[in-house]
């Protein structure tokens, strides 16, 4: 089984709705991240939670909102989706007992805005 | 503020000859530098990474990136391209300063193609 999963991988949605992307781990990370990745822009990060109580905005967090519902869990929530919105979404955790602090990232939510 | 760039957005290689791509970074404290490739339809897998031990370092599939402190650079190399090398590889740097030790900022990315 895989170590960070993402649901759904493929999402259609259209302008105006509220959607709900979902990461769950079972590699006991105490850290979260959320990223996007356009083309030609590389990944951004959206937001990030270094523990259950903590959450953190990235560059990028204009648009959506974050919750960290247990250590394994960050769900990603746009309020009300919009085209621009249209991108691949990553989940990544890590491990701040580790010196480099690596990262491990989810499959991938493709979403589409229309 | 850190930063990373990656020169040239689509690098074409010959199957068995020399892959080279390049990573220049901007940090405030000694870095902590990662490659990571990303095959289609899939999410990113960890190359390698420099963590201020050997500045050569070597990571998966053939891969290997030099850490060099007074050219800022962490290029990624291959002696021998294989077709299943074709992906997408980001360079990224870690945040070591502060409360926000740990957040990596990517490159844009470089699409490799190996060609026959």
């Amino acid at each position: 089984d895989a170590d960070v999963t993402q649901t759904p991988r493929n999402r259609i949605t259209k302008t105006g709705k509220r959607i709900m992307l979902e990461c769950s781990q079972t590699k006991g990370h105490d850290r979260m991240y959320w990223y996007r990745q356009d083309p030609g822009l590389g990944l951004r990060l959206i937001y990030y939670s270094f523990d259950v109580k903590d959450i953190n905005k990235g560059e990028i967090s204009d648009g959506y909102s974050v919750s960290r519902q247990a250590q394994a869990k960050f769900s990603l929530s746009l309020e009300s989706a919009i085209p621009n919105q249209t991108a691949l979404y990553f989940c990544a955790t890590s491990d701040p007992g580790l010196a480099s602090d690596t990262q491990y990232f989810g499959p991938g939510t493709r979403l589409t805005v229309l | 503020a850190q930063s990373v760039t990656q020169l040239g957005s689509h690098v074409s290689v010959s199957e068995g000859a020399l892959v080279l791509l390049r990573c220049n970074y901007s940090s405030s404290v000694p870095p902590y530098l990662f490659w990571y490739v990303q095959y289609p339809n899939q999410g990113l897998q960890l190359l390698l990474k420099y963590t201020s031990a050997a500045t050569l370092v070597k990571g998966i599939n053939g891969f290997e990136a030099e850490f060099k402190k007074s050219e800022t650079s962490f290029h990624l190399t291959k002696p021998s391209a294989h077709m299943s090398d074709a992906a997408e590889y980001f360079c990224a740097v870690s945040d070591r300063g502060g409360t926000s030790y740990g957040k990596l900022t990517f490159g844009q990315g470089t699409i490799l193609t190996v060609h026959p």
